[in-house]
């Protein structure tokens, strides 16, 4: 297993425009969550998937963001009608879940989605 | 809610010597574990240390060691003999029942040659 992919590296849109970001986890874990990091501060939790269930959204997750985790493998965050504000590095994780050893393990970040408005 | 507060948004060490990140949390949950993750300039996180919060001995993981003090909802990491490497952004995290991380704002750590 590679670790957590995460495609594409970079994206450059424009204001409006809709984006779509995949993550591949690793694929023995059940649990997928999204963060959002912008510059100088902590990640911030988005949204998180038990297989392909999605259990919590953020409140940071407005109706403009929508994620996915078919048959509880890759993952994909969509943003529709980006605004600047937007912009920011999208991070996925992978870890154990419940029955695998959920609470001490820690996650396996990807290496981030860099998201540019313009 | 639970949080996570890093009071020192930079840090700056002398190669080979020792330096101590801060962390404290605040939370009502008896049971939970805490993390520190470095991220490089760039590059992807990757986990540093963890600590069980049942377990009273500070977790080490070579260079890398904690003090973590549960009354006083502290967390703090040592790293000593301080690298080039090391150079990075600390984050400290926490994960209780929920099983999410919660991290903290960061510290970014400079190493002097």
């Amino acid at each position: 297993d590679t670790g957590v992919s995460q495609d594409p590296r970079h994206k450059i849109t424009k204001r409006g425009q809709n984006v779509t970001f995949r993550c591949d986890p690793i694929s023995e874990h059940n649990r997928l969550y999204w963060y959002r990091q912008t510059l100088g501060q902590g990640p911030e939790f988005l949204t998180y998937f038990q297989n392909e269930a999605q259990l919590e959204k953020s409140r940071l997750l407005s109706d403009r963001f929508s994620a996915e985790r078919p048959k509880g493998s890759f993952s994909t965050l969509e943003i529709q009608r980006t605004e600047q504000g937007d912009s920011a590095m999208y991070l996925c994780a992978s870890s154990p879940g419940w029955g695998q050893g959920l609470l001490g393990s820690g996650y396996t970040f990807g290496s981030g989605t860099r998201l540019t408005v313009v | 809610a639970q949080t996570v507060t890093q009071s020192q948004p930079e840090m700056s060490v002398q190669e080979a010597e020792t330096v101590t990140l801060s962390c404290t949390y605040d939370t009502s949950e008896s049971d939970y574990y805490l993390f520190w993750y470095k991220q490089p300039p760039s590059r992807q996180m990757i986990l540093v240390i963890r600590q069980e919060a049942y377990k009273q001995q500070n977790a080490t993981e070579n260079r890398f060691s904690v003090n973590f003090q549960k009354a006083a909802k502290s967390f703090s990491l040592k790293i000593s003999d301080s690298q080039l490497g090391d150079a990075a952004m600390y984050f400290c995290a926490y994960k209780g029942s929920q099983g999410n991380l919660i991290f903290g704002k960061g510290t970014k750590l400079s190493v002097k040659p």
